[in-house]
């Protein structure tokens, strides 16, 4: 069965800096690429950024809101995924998901775990 | 950057009801176009990819259609499980946006 769990969500000051993990498992993580989506109380989903499968490169892409302050990583041996945010800002207040990136015809996110609570507050 | 645009952002239907959500991309994304289907207090888990493909699993009274820049979600005759908020997100270009979104509530 395919999971996926993040972990290290929580409370920070702003301009603080958090470590997000997501762990992998029932499938070959390092045939995936990983997306971070996140969801403001209240509100939509808004895409955070991806990390290709090392097959393509393994490189990375952000959303313009985070872009400069927060990175992306896998440890393929692990089967983890990171969201490393620095420099956090009120607004950065969500729930955190990551999902595994399927491929049919187009990307699509087809598993995703059940997400993890970052609040930005003082 | 490519826009999505879903309309409406809420709708009110009863059991048994067609329920038709439109999204609408700023540029053509083709075909690359994903509905997902959001209940509160659960992750997002995906519906049709590809624009008209029915994820394994998912019920044969939801259906996806369009092209280019505009797009359906139909669910045939709407159940009770159904009410929830529903999420277009192309994957033609970076960044991978959704909709806004359209939250199905009980007439």
């Amino acid at each position: 069965e395919v999971q996926l769990v993040e972990s290290g969500g929580g409370l920070v000051q702003p301009g603080r800096s958090l470590r997000l993990s997501c762990t992998a498992s029932g499938f070959t993580f390092g045939d995936y690429a990983v997306n971070w989506v996140r969801q403001a109380p209240g509100k939509g989903l808004e895409w955070v950024g991806f990390i290709r499968k090392k097959g393509h490169g393994g490189t990375t892409e952000y959303a313009a809101s985070v872009q400069g302050r927060f990175t992306i990583s896998r440890e393929d041996s692990k089967s983890i995924a990171y969201l490393q945010m620095n420099s956090l800002k009120t607004e950065d207040t969500a729930v955190y998901f990551c999902t595994r990136e399927g491929y049919n015809y187009g990307y699509h996110f087809d598993y995703w775990g059940q997400g993890t609570l970052v609040t930005v507050s003082s | 950057d490519i826009q999505m645009t879903q309309s409406p952002s809420s709708l009110s239907a009863s059991v048994g009801d067609r329920v038709t959500i439109t999204c609408r991309a700023s540029q053509s994304i083709s075909s690359y176009l994903n509905w997902y289907q959001q209940k509160p207090g659960k992750a997002p888990k995906l519906l049709i990819y590809a624009a008209s493909s029915l994820q394994s699993g998912v019920p044969s009274r939801f259906s996806g259609s369009g092209s280019g820049t505009d797009f359906t979600l139909t669910i045939s005759s709407l159940q009770p499980e159904d009410f929830a908020a529903y999420y277009c997100q192309q994957s033609y270009s970076n960044p991978r946006a959704f909709g806004q979104g359209t939250k199905v509530e009980i007439k």
